[in-house]
């Protein structure tokens, strides 16, 4: 079974900008979790949608934004881009039912 | 106060040696407990997972859970230098997020 995939694996912007992260869980999972991970902040939750709808939501700002689709696969958006959001962002996928949670490789973003 | 505690380390064990990793949590009504690695610009890798009090045992880890004490540990027997990586514990309470230690770096001296 394939695993949790993200699409870019890398990707640079300028500040300002707006990007869009994909997403693609593990067959049957449909929980899709996002994180943002710094070597100063360590890993931090930003949110978790399930069937489509959000479940959770982490303490960001509004420019982060996702959605889910009804094949499961999610997308996270960050809008006005600064320096800061440069970072490493983890989806994780897991099973209806459990907390068990799998990360996809990471999209690299760095904002310049 | 941070919701779940890691030391940071470097933890350094040598090859053979057993390797313990400690994390404390916070809150009490935490039920599922998780340890994942992560090597070095690798994503985090799902090794161990807990959800009662005591040991459980997969080949060369051992997870064990104390909820009285707030504390979860994971146990690298045999450490192998391929074993050199950030330990990141991870807890969660009922629908909420998942929450992450800032992990432990562990190094296995050839």
């Amino acid at each position: 079974k394939a695993g949790v995939t993200q699409t870019p694996r890398y990707l640079i912007k300028t500040r300002g900008q707006q990007v869009t992260l994909s997403c693609s869980p593990i067959s049957g999972h449909r929980s899709v979790s996002w994180y943002q991970q710094t070597p100063g902040q360590g890993l931090q939750f930003l949110f978790e949608y399930f069937s489509e709808t959000q479940r959770n939501k982490g303490n960001f700002p509004g420019r982060f934004s996702g959605r889910q689709f009804s094949n499961s696969r999610s997308e996270m958006n960050v809008s006005t881009l600064e320096l800061g959001d440069s970072a490493l962002y983890l989806c994780a996928s897991s099973l209806t039912g459990s907390s068990e949670q799998y990360f996809g490789p990471g999209t690299r973003l760095t904002v310049t | 106060q941070k919701e779940v505690e890691q030391n940071s380390g470097p933890l350094s064990v040598p090859e053979g040696a057993i390797a313990s990793l400690n994390c404390t949590y916070s809150d009490r009504g935490s039920q599922s407990f998780f340890w994942y690695r992560q090597y070095s610009g690798k994503s985090p890798e799902l090794i161990m997972s807990i959800y009662s009090n005591g040991d459980k045992e997969d080949g060369r880890f051992t997870a064990q859970l104390n909820k009285a004490s707030q504390y979860v540990s994971l146990l690298i027997r045999d450490s192998q230098p391929s074993d050199s990586a950030t330990y990141l514990c991870a807890v969660k309470e009922g629908r909420r997020a998942l929450t992450f230690g800032s992990g432990t770096r562990l190094q296995v001296q050839p």
